[in-house]
This record gives C-alpha cells, sequence and structure tokens, in this order.
C-alpha cells in the first residue's frame, strides 16, 4: 500500500496567491482529515471527512480556507488569499472506520511557505 | 471535551537509558489514547494505541505504554534507548461522539546521546 500520498511536499508562494494541497487517502478509507502544524499552536485539526461529506470544519481558520473531497480518493485544501501567518506543515490523514479507536493513517505533509 | 497534556517538551537520555514520556489526558468518557511518532520532515507514525483491552500496550520498536485511569495518564516507555529513537512524540486522545476527532498533546522531542 502507498500510504497517504500528498502534494506538493514543499510550497512557496507570495502574499495573497492562490494555495491548493492536494491528497489521496489510502484505499478503502471512509475518513479522511486535514491538519496544520505550526510550532506555535502545535497540530490542529482543520476539517474532517467522512464518506466524502464534512462532517466538522469548526477548525478551519476563516473564510479563506476551503476544502473539498469530490471522490473518495481525493482531497483539496485551498487557501485564497494566503498570508505569511498560514506557513506551517500540513497533513492529510485517513483513516477506515469512523470510530474513535481506529487509527489514523498521516501522509508525509505539505511544506506551505508563503513569502 | 478532550485535552491531553505532556510533560516536559524535551527529554534527553543516554543511549541504553530508560525513555520515559509522559502524558496525561482529561476526558468525559472512556478514552481511546495513541502514542505517535514523528521522525524530521515526516509525517506522524503510530506507535501503539489503547483502546481499553489490556491496560498495558505494546508497541512498535520496543515501546510501551500503560493506562492508569486513576492517574489518567498513559505514559509511553522503553527499556534501553537507541539512537534511532530521537524523534518528536506525541499523545492523542480521543473517545465519545465526536466522531473520534483526535486531540494532540504539544509534543516531546526526544534526544539520544551516545
Amino acid at each position: 500500500d502507498a500510504g497517504v500520498i500528498q502534494s506538493p511536499r514543499h510550497e512557496v508562494t507570495e502574499m495573497g496567491q492562490e494555495v491548493t494541497l492536494r491528497c489521496k487517502p489510502i484505499s478503502g478509507h471512509n475518513s479522511l482529515f486535514w491538519y496544520r502544524q505550526t510550532m506555535m499552536r502545535g497540530l490542529e485539526l482543520l476539517i474532517y471527512f467522512n464518506n466524502n461529506v464534512p462532517i466538522d470544519d469548526s477548525g478551519m481558520p476563516e473564510d479563506r480556507f476551503s476544502a473539498k473531497m469530490p471522490n473518495a480518493s481525493f482531497s483539496t485544501l485551498k487557501i485564497q488569499p494566503s498570508e505569511p501567518r498560514d506557513s506551517a506543515v500540513y497533513f492529510c490523514a485517513s483513516r477506515p472506520l469512523a470510530g474513535g479507536a481506529d487509527t489514523q493513517y498521516f501522509g508525509p505533509g505539505t511544506r506551505l511557505t508563503v513569502l | 471535551a478532550q485535552s491531553v497534556t505532556q510533560l516536559g517538551s524535551h527529554v534527553s537520555v543516554s543511549e541504553g537509558a530508560l525513555v520515559l514520556l509522559r502524558c496525561n489526558y482529561s476526558s468525559s468518557v472512556p478514552p481511546y489514547l495513541f502514542w505517535y511518532v514523528q521522525y524530521p520532515n515526516q509525517g506522524l507514525q503510530l506507535l501503539l494505541k489503547y483502546t481499553s483491552a489490556a491496560t498495558l500496550v505494546k508497541g512498535i520498536n520496543g515501546f510501551e505504554a500503560e493506562f492508569k485511569k486513576s492517574e489518567t495518564s498513559f505514559h509511553l516507555t522503553k527499556p534501553s534507548a537507541h539512537m534511532s529513537d530521537a524523534a518528536e512524540y506525541f499523545c492523542a486522545v480521543s473517545g465519545g461522539t465526536s466522531y473520534g476527532k483526535l486531540t494532540f498533546g504539544q509534543g516531546t522531542i526526544l534526544t539520544v546521546h551516545p
């Protein structure tokens, strides 16, 4: 199994530009999570999908952030317009079932730098 | 509401010494507890998890953790540290009706000296 795949691995952009991060979950997994990791705030859950439907987006910082999951094998996290404070590592994770005991499998992350 | 506190943002040990990383949790429902490890420039990898079966949980790379309800703790241990154990370790809790949302601690960076 290839694991969770994220692209790009690194992204450098200028303030005001649109950024799109991509995630391919593990095949057969029904749940998908987007996290953000920073030194100051640690790991934060941004949004959670179950069977392609957004269940909880209360962690999305503001309207500049949006996420979609058009099918079971693909999700995007978009930031428009980007700001320097969005610089962070963004992780995607997937899980087989919607249960609390199930393991979340993390991708390698996308390191975003907004200049 | 759930929360996790990891005591000590940095822990340093000598190779061959005992590793002890502390985690205390707060949960209004019976929790599921996880330890993840993150190596530099990589994603998080599951070390072990507690899901209400045995209270002593064994994981990969020789790590284990014990769930102690009375102390609301889930400390991670390894009898003998190896240089390859140097990484950041995260404790996380889930449970209740929040669809299994993981709440992470702030992480503990483990340094292993030769």
